[in-house]
């Protein structure tokens, strides 16, 4: 079945540090893949995907590019910001069961002054 | 577009007694699915529905159960709770559309199981 592995956490940054959140995944076929982002006492607010391989999502300054080969959409951010913290969730689709996601254990990130 | 919304948003309830949570999709979006967060288990997958049928189902007892209306909203019950039920349930909306299959969460209810 599909899985999701994201790096362990928790990941503690100064501001403007550079970020990177690790996630590999197992899946049949060609999935397609997303970061969420949970903040406290909310739900999962989608972050950015990627469809097929070789694609980059991007948003809010945070990029992740869709890797075939490694199996692997990490994800990244150049400067990251005191609001940027919050739990990281990896997760994946498959096409002929996209309302069943699989999601990693999550990573909290926690940015410092 | 109003985002996906459940309510309610906290609930307590007591072992043994059942409960009912309610997810309002996005309008147009017609599948609907549900998720259990734990701090120990993460996010579990719990069902989904499109068309008012059941399309999915994850590894849950059946005390969980749901159901869809003609206007896509959603329902999921729990019956006979357990300790162990209390947990975030999220609900997530989507289009189906193959080349769009991004899933939208709502806030989630937070049920508390004493």
């Amino acid at each position: 079945g599909n899985s999701v592995t994201q790096m362990e956490g928790p990941v503690t940054l100064s501001e403007e540090a550079f970020l990177t959140i690790n996630c590999t995944y197992t899946a049949t076929g060609y999935p397609s893949l997303f970061w969420y982002v949970q903040y406290p006492g909310e739900g999962l607010q989608l972050l950015l995907k990627a469809t097929k391989a070789d694609d980059k999502g991007s948003n809010k300054g945070f990029e992740a590019t869709y890797r075939k080969e490694t199996t692997s959409f990490h994800l990244e951010k150049g400067s990251v910001q005191v609001s940027d913290s919050a739990v990281y969730f990896c997760a994946l689709s498959d096409r002929a069961n996209a309302g069943k996601s699989t999601f990693g254990d999550g990573t909290t990130l926690t940015v410092k002054p | 577009k109003a985002g996906v919304t459940q309510t309610p948003r906290y609930l307590i309830k007591t072992r043994g007694q059942q409960v009912t949570l309610s997810c309002s999709p996005i309008s147009g979006h017609r599948s609907v699915s549900w998720y259990q967060q734990t701090p120990g288990q993460g996010l579990q997958f719990l069902f989904e529905y499109f068309s008012e049928t059941q399309r999915n189902k994850g590894n849950f007892p059946g005390r969980f159960s749901g159901r869809q209306f003609s206007n896509s909203r959603s329902e999921m019950n729990v019956s006979t709770l357990e300790l162990g039920d209390s947990a975030l349930y999220l609900c997530a909306s989507s289009t189906d559309t193959p080349s769009t299959d991004t899933q939208y969460f709502g806030p989630g209810t937070r049920l508390t199981v004493l």
